[in-house]
């Protein structure tokens, strides 16, 4: 089946650093991907849809300018955590649709220290 | 605006007993939804998905679904429930083009022997 690749999977960053996360569909074209925050024993929180060759749709209280999407090719989506800090520590998780089934990458557990 | 609710945080269930876990949606067209499982320190497996026809929606592990659109609900059910069942459940929405993906807060099982 269709494959989801998310690296890295886990990232250890100063606070103040900026920290990248790539997206990658493996085997099919993504034109849409989502990116997810997930915390402790609770659920997936929809950040920003990613469109490629277009802007990203952020979520209410989402900032965009702390939270940099990029998704310039049908097969690649990343996210930048602009000037991380503890707060932002946290594990995301992208996804996308082939046809009607979604797929998820492995997550990035992000530590800000 | 779309959303998804879960309103049961945590359920325990005895072994072999009956299981219904609700999932309340709004949205204003026919929505896509799915049920996930996620056990600790796992990822999401799907279950099952409705898109459209019988409201009835067969998974697997012995799950099934019904939708019904005058409740605005998509209840998962398993009549006999396994220790092996324990987990997070989430319920998700999708827009009719894909474009948005939400999640439910999830329902914790807990499976007494």
């Amino acid at each position: 089946g269709a494959v989801v690749s998310q690296h890295p999977s886990r990232v250890i960053c100063k606070s103040g650093t900026s920290v990248k996360i790539e997206c990658r569909s493996l085997d099919f074209q993504a034109t849409t991907m989502f990116w997810y925050r997930q915390f402790p024993k609770q659920s997936l929180m929809l950040m920003a849809t990613s469109n490629e060759g277009s802007k990203a749709t952020y979520e209410q209280g989402v900032e965009k300018d702390k939270f940099l999407i990029n998704h310039a090719s049908l097969t690649l989506s990343t996210l930048t955590v602009t000037s991380a800090h503890p707060e932002d520590s946290s594990f995301y998780i992208c996804s996308a649709f082939d046809r009607t089934e979604a797929f998820f990458g492995q997550g990035t557990r992000l530590t800000v220290v | 605006a779309q959303s998804v609710t879960q309103p049961d945080i945590h359920i325990t269930v005895s072994e072999g007993a009956s299981l219904e876990l609700r999932c309340n949606y709004s949205y204003g067209a026919t929505p896509y939804l799915f049920w996930y499982v996620q056990s600790p320190g796992q990822g999401l497996q799907l279950l099952l998905k409705y898109f459209s026809g019988d409201t009835l929606v067969q998974g697997i592990k012995g799950f099934e679904a019904e939708f019904k659109r005058s409740q605005s609900s998509f209840n998962l059910r398993k009549p006999s429930v396994h220790w092996s069942d324990a987990a997070e459940y989430f319920c998700a929405v999708g827009s009719y083009n894909f474009n948005k993906f939400y999640f439910g807060s999830g329902t914790k099982l807990n499976v007494k022997p």
